[in-house]
């Protein structure tokens, strides 16, 4: 079982549509979790970070953390064009300061 | 604010060669991290520094791969004897501690060996 899992997509969702994306993890004692966005050709952005479990909304985003679970996932309202991307998950384990990444999913939002 | 530095943005190597990979942290930030990114794969953790200090190095190769992080300059990344398959973008993110604070990522060094 991978660290850290994420459908590699592509997801395709129209323009102005709600985009979820998903993300589960193996280590319980996960910490700090992060959505980073990654253009093609680009480094990782970090558009997200949550610490507790519940939601965290920035703008458009929201992050959900469930650690009962071990589920972490990200909502983009009102998606658009630009949105398109490929969209990582990381999670940040014990003392250490390493990010365990995800594959990534692709966005396609289509105008 | 300047974000994290991270030259060349390109570099050629032929196999056999040297390579150095240089990072500046942003302003204020005291920790950087190495992250490797092969063709068609995810982002792996390679190693993790405070000035002078080699924090985790668990991501690093055993062979041919160094880091510093020295009291005055950047952080450098060096691969001796580069191989093809050592060919990927090498981002380096940096944070202002390194447990529980976000890290931000460099433009990163796309690493061509020929």
């Amino acid at each position: 079982q991978k660290e850290v899992e994420q459908n590699s997509g592509p997801l395709s969702v129209p323009e102005g549509a709600i985009a979820s994306l998903n993300c589960t993890y193996s280590d319980r004692v996960s910490q700090s979790f992060f959505w980073y966005r990654q253009y093609s050709g680009k480094s990782p952005e970090l558009i997200m970070s949550i610490y507790s479990n519940g939601d965290k909304e920035d703008g458009r985003f929201t992050a959900q953390l469930n650690k009962a679970s071990q589920y972490v996932s990200l909502l983009i309202r009102d998606s658009q064009p630009s949105d398109s991307a490929t969209y990582l998950c990381a999670v940040k384990t014990g003392n250490t300061g390493k990010l365990i990444f995800g594959q990534g999913t692709t966005l396609q939002v289509k105008p | 604010n300047a974000g994290v530095m991270q030259n060349p943005r390109h570099l050629v190597r032929r196999r056999g060669q040297e390579a150095r990979l240089r990072c500046s942290p942003m302003k204020g930030h005291s920790h950087v991290y190495w992250y490797r990114q092969l063709p068609e794969e995810g982002l792996k953790f390679m190693v993790y520094l405070q000035k002078e200090n080699i924090i985790d190095e668990s991501g690093m190769p055993k062979e041919r791969f160094s880091a510093e992080f020295p009291k005055e300059g950047p952080s450098i990344l060096r691969i001796q004897q580069v191989v093809r398959g050592d060919s990927a973008a090498y981002f380096c993110a940096s944070s202002p501690s390194g447990v529980g604070y976000e890290q931000y990522f460099g433009p990163g060094t796309r690493l061509t060996v020929t």
